[in-house]
């Protein structure tokens, strides 16, 4: 069964950084590439960063280019989202998600809220 | 960037009614679509992928159809368990961009 678990939110000053965590169990994590989508509360959902499998291959959206950082380490099975000078605007939920025909397996989220 | 257009924003049904919501790109993504169903509290499941196929488990109630700019998502009789927002995602080309959501509420 394809499991992906985040990890590392929380409530965080602005200016401040952060790393998130996506822990993945279930499949051959290096065979895929993955992804960070956001969703602010009450909001709609926001891609956020995209790794291909190698980490050859790394997208950002326009709203974090500069500041947040995506990498994996497959060995461990796990993806990093890396997120410095933090604003009120990044406060969401971020889920990682699989990238198979778009993105087919999401993890639960987990909570980043950015406040002073 | 390929904008997404969902309509409607929201609407009310009955069980048992045939409900359709639309998609439309604002270029031409091919059938690199997907449709997602977030029930409330809950993470975003796929049903649709590249535009028409069906994710395993997903009642046969549900039909995408579509392809270039213009997509549409079908559920041929509502049911109780339907109710929850549905977004179309374009997976053409990065950045990946969603549609606003359609809210899906029972009457």
């Amino acid at each position: 069964e394809v499991q992906l678990v985040e990890s590392g939110g929380g409530l965080v000053q602005p200016g401040r950084s952060l790393k998130l965590s996506c822990v993945a169990s279930g499949f051959t994590f290096s065979n895929y590439g993955m992804n960070w989508i956001r969703q602010a509360p009450g909001k709609g959902l926001e891609w956020v960063a995209y790794i291909s499998s190698g980490s050859s291959y790394i997208y950002y959206a326009e709203t974090v280019k500069g500041r947040f950082t995506i990498s994996r380490d497959n060995a461990k099975n796990t993806l990093y989202l890396q997120m410095t000078s933090l604003r009120s605007e990044d406060t969401a939920l971020y889920y990682c998600a699989r990238r198979r025909g778009g993105l087919d397996y999401w993890g639960q989220g987990v909570m980043v809220t950015v406040s002073s | 960037n390929t904008v997404m257009t969902q309509s409607p924003t929201s609407m009310f049904t009955s069980v048992g009614d045939r409900v359709t919501m639309s998609c439309k790109a604002s270029q031409n993504v091919g059938i690199n679509v997907g449709w997602y169903q977030q029930k409330t509290g809950q993470s975003p499941k796929r049903l649709i992928y590249w535009a028409s196929n069906r994710d395993t488990g997903v009642p046969d109630r549900f039909t995408g159809s579509g392809s270039g700019t213009d997509f549409t998502l079908t559920i041929s009789n509502m049911q109780a368990e339907d109710p929850a927002i549905y977004y179309c995602l374009q997976h053409n080309s990065y950045p990946y961009t969603f549609g606003a959501g359609t809210k899906l509420e029972l009457k």
